[in-house]
């Protein structure tokens, strides 16, 4: 059974960069039938996508965080990253891992790692 | 302010069916594939139905999803207690370039 799970720091500054990690067990990164990807969600608030990313091409991240994003692939790890930069309290939120079945199609999901910004 | 819109809140007693709409444009629903999450408070969210229609395994066939034009909708049949939850659409967007997402949906089992 797939199993995905977000690892990093639940408390960041103002202006550092967040970095999270989604550890894949009972799979691999390294699939040539998904993607990979982080979806977020403010306390109390709904779902945002941020991107995804194939194991052998580019990230695609949301043109909302205006270049802020960072996904990449470790197939040696079986791990995927994010990063995000310049993180301000706007972007304290629960942070998911997920794997794409398909375009907006998150079939698995980590159990979600809270981030809060402040200082 | 999200890109496709869903009713804040729905409502039904057991066994009814309830309807959840979510409305969009032709960059996204009109043109791209729909999918439908599930999220109870304090937990990750599920997926429910992915490419307008379709049931990953596990979810019950009372759970459908429909789509036309610019519009989509998820049919919740022989409503159930455990039904009371957040529901989220979702589809890709071809002028945004995007993954956009619904503000959800809380459905209330009275």
């Amino acid at each position: 059974q797939l199993q995905l799970q977000e690892s990093g720091p639940g408390l960041v500054k103002p202006s550092e960069t967040l970095s999270l990690t989604c550890n894949v067990s009972g799979g691999s990164v390294s699939t040539t039938t998904h993607y990979w990807g982080w979806v977020r969600q403010p306390p109390g608030k709904g779902l945002e996508w941020i991107g995804h990313i194939f194991y052998l091409g580019r990230p695609t991240t949301n043109p909302s965080l205006k270049g802020r994003i960072i996904i990449s692939v470790d197939t040696s790890t079986n791990r995927f990253s994010l990063k995000m930069k310049s993180m301000t309290a706007a972007d304290t939120a629960v942070y998911y891992c997920v794997r794409l079945l398909g375009v907006a199609a998150f079939d698995y999901w980590g159990q979600g790692t809270l981030v809060t910004v402040s200082s | 302010q999200s890109v496709l819109t869903q009713p804040p809140s729905a409502s039904g007693t057991p066994g009814q069916r309830v309807t959840i709409s979510c409305s969009g444009s032709n960059s996204n629903i009109g043109s791209n594939a729909v999918s439908w999450y599930y999220q109870l408070p304090g937990t990750a969210p599920k997926l429910l139905i992915y490419n307008n229609g379709q049931r990953p395994s596990g979810v019950p066939d009372r759970v459908s999803g429909s789509k036309s034009g610019a519009s989509a909708s998820l049919d919740i049949s022989g409503l159930q207690s455990e039904d009371e939850a957040d529901y989220y659409c979702a589809a890709w967007d071809d002028s945004l370039n995007a993954v956009v997402l619904g503000g959800g949906t809380k459905l209330t089992v009275l």
